[in-house]
């Protein structure tokens, strides 16, 4: 499986944009990028996935690099309710379990 | 929309005791995976089915067992329990394609004690 790094930790504060950089280097053509969030005690939650192009939705971007060796999720204005773990996540095909790498721990200052 | 549903969100079990727990996967989805999140661990990956039929195996004990029914949903069996397996178990579901979006349960919260 492409391995996957994140930053341990992040901080923003409160309707500032995030930036939560993530470095795929041993990505492969076929691996979409899908972003997953884990807020305390519940299940993670999908945010956005991506394979080549930029990607938007109703909670957040996706700006893959021109090389596919790293991505940015990008949270336009943080909410307090925005402060989880993010993981990034490779998969290559269908029916691929998930491997959840250390992912990024956002916390959101009032 | 309707989500996966995971019973019981609680269980309580002794040393060497059984458990099952139990998932329904949203509408039409045909793919269910299992993971297990340990206290401040990230989840891990245990089994998934396809159409009734198990798809991959990652990190399960023996001591476990999956089956995913005609109606789709799927239950994972533990038996000897024992303390580190104490976790938070969560279901999730996919309809296969070639992006395999996969929408998590709630979880069961399993103690052991």
């Amino acid at each position: 499986d492409a391995k996957t790094t994140q930053p341990n930790s992040m901080e923003s504060n409160e309707e500032e944009p995030v930036h939560l950089p993530c470095n795929h280097s041993t990505i492969s053509g076929t691996d979409y990028i899908h972003w997953y969030r884990q807020l305390p005690s519940q299940g993670p939650e999908y945010v956005i996935h991506g394979l080549t192009s930029n990607v938007n939705n109703r909670m957040a971007s996706l700006a893959i690099a021109e090389d596919r060796k790293s991505s940015t999720l990008i949270l336009h204005r943080a909410t307090l309710r925005d402060a989880a773990v993010y993981y990034c996540i490779l998969t290559d095909n269908y029916g691929q379990n998930f491997v959840f790498g250390p992912g990024t721990r956002l916390s959101v200052l009032p | 929309a309707a989500g996966v549903i995971q019973s019981p969100r609680h269980l309580i079990k002794e040393k060497r005791e059984t458990a099952t727990l139990k998932c329904y996967p949203i509408p039409r989805h045909d793919t269910v995976y299992w993971y297990q999140q340990g206290p401040g661990q990230d989840p891990q990956f245990l089994i998934s089915f396809y159409e009734k039929m198990q798809s991959d195996k990652g990190s399960i004990p023996d001591r476990f067992s999956a089956q995913q029914f005609s109606d789709y949903h799927s239950e994972l069996n533990m038996s000897s329990l024992e303390l580190g397996d104490s976790a938070l178990y969560f279901c999730a579901s996919s309809l296969r394609t070639s992006t395999d979006t996969q929408y998590f349960g709630p979880g069961t919260r399993l103690t052991v004690l």
